[in-house]
């Protein structure tokens, strides 16, 4: 079993919609949550850090967790088609090496 | 543009050979990681290292190795390359390679293996 599971898409959205994207994740010692944002030929870039449960917001970014579930979203309010590019969540131990899990990633596509 | 440079931007090559990939960590950064990003696996974490010593290791193939320099440099190593290596290959850098630093990736070397 892998220890973080994201759904690949493609999503395809129109401009201004909500997006939600989703990950699980297998290992409760996990206690930090990430998602980075990757464009085309880049590479990632951290988009929001949380490592509680609840929610986090950042302009139109909202980061959820539920560690009961051990479930994390993102939610982009108002898409952009500046928001078009491929979303990685990514977990991380609290104690050990600092590496991080990832997800394979979500295509989006927000289209004018 | 997030101050880590990599080089080169690509890399075509043939089974069997041995290339080196090059980063250049942040101004001031002393942690450097290496991962590899393949359509299949995603984005994997290779290893890390703190100011010359490796830090951390991940699934890191024993054809594969890697070092920091006294300038803070890394070079990864890879040899006996095999089809399967084909991948996008990133660096990130950070602070001091602590648990809630923030890494930042620099453009990525994207290999090919014929």
């Amino acid at each position: 079993q892998k220890e973080v599971e994201q759904d690949p898409g493609p999503l395809s959205v129109p401009e201004g919609a909500i997006v939600s994207l989703n990950c699980t994740y297998s290992n409760s010692a996990f206690q930090y949550f990430m998602w980075y944002r990757q464009y085309s030929r880049k590479g990632p870039e951290l988009l929001m850090y949380t490592y509680s449960s609840g929610n986090k917001e950042d302009g139109r970014f909202t980061a959820q967790v539920d560690k009961s579930s051990k479930y994390i979203s993102l939610f982009i309010r108002d898409s952009q088609p500046s928001d078009s590019a491929t979303y990685l969540c990514a977990i991380g131990r609290a104690t050990g090496a600092n590496n991080l899990f990832f997800g394979t990633g979500t295509r989006l596509t927000v289209i004018p | 543009d997030s101050g880590v440079t990599q080089t080169p931007k690509h890399l075509i090559t043939a089974t069997g050979q041995r290339v080196t990939l090059r980063c250049s960590p942040r101004s001031g950064d002393l942690s450097v990681y290496w991962y590899q990003q393949s359509l299949d696996q995603g984005l994997q974490f290779l290893i890390q290292y703190y100011n010359g010593e490796e830090r951390a290791k991940g699934n890191i193939l024993e054809r594969f190795s890697a070092q920091q320099f006294p300038d803070l440099h890394s070079e990864l190593n890879l040899s006996s390359l095999e089809l399967g290596d084909s991948a996008l290959y990133f660096c990130a850098s950070s602070v001091s390679g602590g648990e809630s630093d923030t890494q930042y990736f620099g453009p990525g070397t994207r290999l090919t293996v014929l």
